[in-house]
């Protein structure tokens, strides 16, 4: 099925362990997005991409760092893991009618211990 | 910068009763979209209903239908004949129509359906 794909599913590491969580979508969407979920603070931007080979910050972006590898991959790496990291982690990407076509990955559960 | 308000940490209603959940945002933009997303236990983000701020119209999608108040930057929910598979957290989210298209979400609210 279409969509975005987003791996792994559920993390757990250590206090200053590296990962990257990986995302793709096979929609030939310009624009994707990294998002945390919070409890009591909805989802808040990370970083995003508005095309192959650009990226920016978006409100919480400190301790972060993306990747646009090409059009269909947006990467999301924790150098240092920390607590305050452990949260779900969703990607997203969007077409070029805002409306219709901004579409969500099914969420990655990290747990930084 | 946009922002997103829901005032309603929780709510709960009896199955087939209609419920009402709020939303007010604040932007100097004239042309924008809003949007309700349901999220259920599993995670995944589903996208409820959207409106177009431009459309004086309210959007209805079958038991859901929103409450658009331009000038009074207000977007609420209504749920009618709510139903158990209803319960979720249920997120507002806004976005700019020009620009920046990032969405920017509240806090959500936990909506549970009492059978």
């Amino acid at each position: 099925n279409a969509g975005v794909t987003q791996t792994p599913k559920f993390q757990v590491l250590k206090t200053g362990q590296s990962m990257t969580l990986q995302c793709a979508q096979d929609m030939n969407h310009n624009s994707m997005y990294w998002y945390r979920q919070d409890p009591g603070m909805g989802l808040r931007l990370i970083y995003y991409s508005a095309s192959e080979g650009t990226t920016d910050k978006g409100e919480v972006p400190n301790g972060y760092n993306v990747s646009r590898l090409n059009k269909r991959e947006f990467s999301l790496r924790l150098e240092s893991a920390a607590p305050s990291q452990t949260s779900v982690y969703f990607c997203a990407s969007m077409g070029d009618r805002v409306v219709e076509r901004y579409t969500f990955g099914s969420g990655t559960r990290l747990t930084v211990v | 910068a946009q922002t997103v308000t829901q005032s309603q940490p929780e709510m709960s209603v009896q199955e087939a009763e209609t419920v009402t959940l709020s939303c007010t945002y604040d932007t100097s933009e004239n042309n924008y979209y809003l949007f309700w997303y349901k999220q259920p236990p599993s995670r995944q983000m589903i996208l409820v209903i959207r409106q177009e701020a431009y459309k004086q119209q309210n959007a209805t999608e079958n038991r859901f239908s929103v409450n658009f108040q331009k000038a009074a930057k207000s977007f609420s929910l209504k749920i009618s004949d709510s139903q158990l598979g209803d319960t979720a957290m249920y997120f507002c989210a806004f976005i700019s129509n020009f620009g920046n298209e990032k969405l920017t979400f509240g806090t959500g609210t936990r909506l549970t359906i009492i059978p």
